[in-house]
């Protein structure tokens, strides 16, 4: 069935530091791919999204390309503040029907430390 | 756009009691989505509207659980019986013309 794999966390890194957060997905078909940030108390943004393959979803300094070859969509940013700090969430649109019912992974925990 | 509404907020029940949750929706929007997330995973798919139809139910969705969406405006999500495994935080989502969905900031259910 479709599913979607994240790096397990927590991942924590100083104030300016690279972040990527790693996704792969299982889907027959073609998804659309997410990535939704959840902030402490707060409930789920989206935060990008990748409806093709080699679209790049780019939004607050974070980016990820959807990479049919690999089945990934690893999201990135140059450098990560403490406001990063929050649970992100790679989903996929499901594509074996037409609901659009999101199927997401298990969340990564980032800490910033300044 | 005031965005996805829920109510309430949080909600502490005993075991065996029902309870029922409301979802107010983007106007626009037609489809709406309800999830549920526990502590450390993602959100899971429970069902989906839209207008006012029940197209899609999970296998999640037991029989003591209901969702309504009359009129296609607000949904009600109940669960008769609650159990302790029913505790969980319980998302709702709508869905733009551009396939974007937007959550609401979930109902957090603790069964004691």
């Amino acid at each position: 069935g479709n599913s979607v794999t994240q790096m397990e966390g927590p991942v924590t890194l100083s104030e300016e530091a690279f972040l990527t957060i790693n996704c792969t997905y299982t889907a027959t078909g073609y998804p659309s791919l997410f990535w939704y940030v959840q902030y402490p108390g707060e409930g789920l943004q989206l935060l990008l999204k990748a409806t093709k393959a080699d679209d790049k979803g780019s939004n607050k300094g974070f980016e990820a390309t959807y990479r049919k070859e690999t089945t990934s969509f690893h999201l990135e940013k140059g450098s990560v503040q403490v406001s990063d700090s929050a649970v992100y969430f790679c989903a996929l649109s499901d594509p074996s029907s037409n609901t659009g019912k999101l199927i997401f992974g298990q969340g990564t925990t980032l800490q910033v430390k300044p | 756009d005031t965005g996805v509404s829920q109510d309430p907020r949080h909600k502490i029940t005993k075991r065996g009691q029902n309870v029922t949750f409301r979802c107010d929706p983007i106007s626009e929007h037609n489809r709406l989505y309800w999830y549920r997330q526990t502590l450390g995973q993602g959100p899971e798919f429970l069902t989906y509207f839209q207008n006012e139809a029940q197209l899609e139910k999970s296998r999640l969705l037991s029989d003591r659980f209901s969702a309504e969406r009359p009129k296609g405006s607000f949904s009600t999500l109940e669960i008769q019986r609650t159990e302790q495994g029913d505790s969980a935080m319980y998302l709702c989502a709508s869905r733009d013309r551009y396939y974007e969905q937007y959550f609401g900031p979930g109902t957090r259910l603790t069964v004691t």
